[in-house]
């Protein structure tokens, strides 16, 4: 199985709302990522969890707040929102050691809309 | 230099024809070079990726070339399908780079029937 899940596949939300993303792999991998795309834009680093541990915080606003319950699963909480936060959220996961630690494998992506 | 310049911005390429998408870097100590495949609405999907000590890599239609002392490498679509049409990022990724990839800026392919 090499699927990354994410839901759900759509949001819209006002910018008083608290909302989460959830993402699942079973691949086995130890690192899971959470990033952000803007329209014709590559994808954009927020989160890197190693071993369930908060590994990289790209400087990300405190108004998003990932979770890492167990090995398989990640979630980002979303709280008071802007408008510009409004993109698609992808979650990934690789393995953690060698050359295979830059095999991404990407989920579908969430898309926030943010009102 | 963290950073990875692609090229063309678009490209437009007849049915059966060859795409060819082009990256180049500064950061010598880039040591792992994907390529991913992005659909509208989808997420990004690796599709082939190459290694600084190999000059070239072929899966079916798809090949990527590598040119170490010209710190240049390239996306080679063969016998290009109107499947292909897609955003297309090159990446790298460096040693203790704690699971960091540096993404191009990505190529949007139309291939026309």
């Amino acid at each position: 199985d090499t699927e990354v899940t994410q839901t759900p596949k759509h949001l819209v939300m006002g910018m008083t709302n608290k909302k989460s993303l959830k993402c699942e792999q079973h691949m086995g991998h130890r690192a899971m990522y959470w990033y952000k795309q803007k329209a014709k834009k590559p994808p954009e680093l927020m989160f890197v969890y190693s071993y369930e541990k908060l590994s990289i915080n790209e400087s990300v606003p405190s108004r998003f707040s990932p979770e890492c319950p167990n090995s398989s699963l990640l979630n980002l909480h979303l709280h008071a929102l802007q408008p510009e936060d409004s993109a698609l959220y992808l979650c990934a996961s690789s393995h953690v050691t060698g050359f295979s630690s830059y095999e991404q494998y990407f989920g579908p992506g969430t898309r926030l809309t943010v009102t | 230099q963290q950073q990875v310049k692609q090229s063309p911005q678009s490209l437009i390429v007849q049915k059966g024809g060859i795409s060819i998408i082009n990256c180049a870097y500064e950061n010598t100590a880039f040591d792992y070079f994907p390529w991913y495949q992005q659909f509208p609405g989808k997420g990004p999907a690796l599709l082939i990726a190459i290694r600084p000590d190999v000059s070239e890599k072929k899966e079916g239609r798809f090949t990527i070339s590598f040119n170490k002392s010209a710190k240049q490498f390239s996306l080679h679509i063969m016998d290009s399908q109107p499947g292909d049409s897609a955003t297309y990022f090159c990446a790298a990724g460096w040693p203790d780079s704690s699971y960091k990839l540096i993404f191009g800026s990505g190529t949007r392919l139309l291939v026309r029937p």
